[in-house]
């Protein structure tokens, strides 16, 4: 059982182009999170989804966009990229909403030049 | 305002035991989650609280006052591997995370 897989593990990309993070967990867990970590700050959550079919806004949801199409796939797209979304980013997956552990994928180390 | 506080960094000899602290201020209160991150890695559970009290799971112990809005884990015979940051996260109202910056555990032989 491979857990969260995210890809890709790294990518260097030049501002103002397009880039889909994509992240795959094969747990069947109902819901599913974006984070970015950014150094001396706290993990802040960009997107979130419940179930498949519904997603919504968390803390810093500016410039990204998330789809769930199906339970499986969770993926997170800059339409534009700018500098300051250099970050790592996390998916993460729980079961259930509410306090239900969540799962963290290995990240993706987005620098935007 | 939400708000975790924890310290940035610690430093501790191996065997020994350390003590890490964390107070929150959370619009409504779900719980107090730990997590393990090793540099470069995913974040990895420790330990949930929503009552008050001392939760012991082998050498990792967690406790919570949420009359006081703090909680602390502690780490006993400390390994070379318990070397990495500590997350301490509050759950809120909505169900949503708050999360710490993170305190660095230095362990020296």
């Amino acid at each position: 059982i491979a857990g969260i897989t995210q890809a890709p593990t790294s990518q260097i990309l030049a501002a103002g182009r397009r880039m889909t993070l994509r992240c795959t967990q094969d747990m069947r867990h109902n819901a599913m999170y974006w984070y970015r970590q950014d150094l001396g700050l706290g993990l802040r959550l960009i997107h979130y989804s419940n179930t498949a079919g519904t997603t919504g806004k968390g803390e810093v949801p500016d410039g990204y966009s998330v789809s769930r199409a199906n339970t499986d796939d969770f993926p997170l797209t800059l339409a534009s990229a700018v500098p300051s979304q250099t970050s790592v980013y996390f998916c993460a997956s729980s079961d259930g909403v509410g306090t239900d552990t969540q799962y963290f994928g290995p990240g993706t180390r987005l620098t935007v030049l | 305002g939400q708000n975790i506080d924890q310290p940035t960094e610690m430093t501790a000899t191996e065997g020994a035991i350390v003590q890490i602290n964390c107070t929150y201020q959370t619009s409504g209160f779900n719980g107090l989650f730990w997590y393990q991150q090793h540099a470069g890695e995913a974040p990895t559970f420790l330990s949930y609280n929503v009552l008050d009290g001392l939760e012991e799971k082998g050498r990792f112990s967690s406790f919570l006052s949420r009359s006081k809005g703090y909680s602390y884990l502690l780490l006993k015979e400390l390994q070379m591997k318990d070397s990495a940051s500590y997350l301490c996260a509050g759950m809120d109202s909505n169900y949503q995370l708050i999360w710490g910056a993170g305190t660095k555990l230095i362990i020296k032989p």
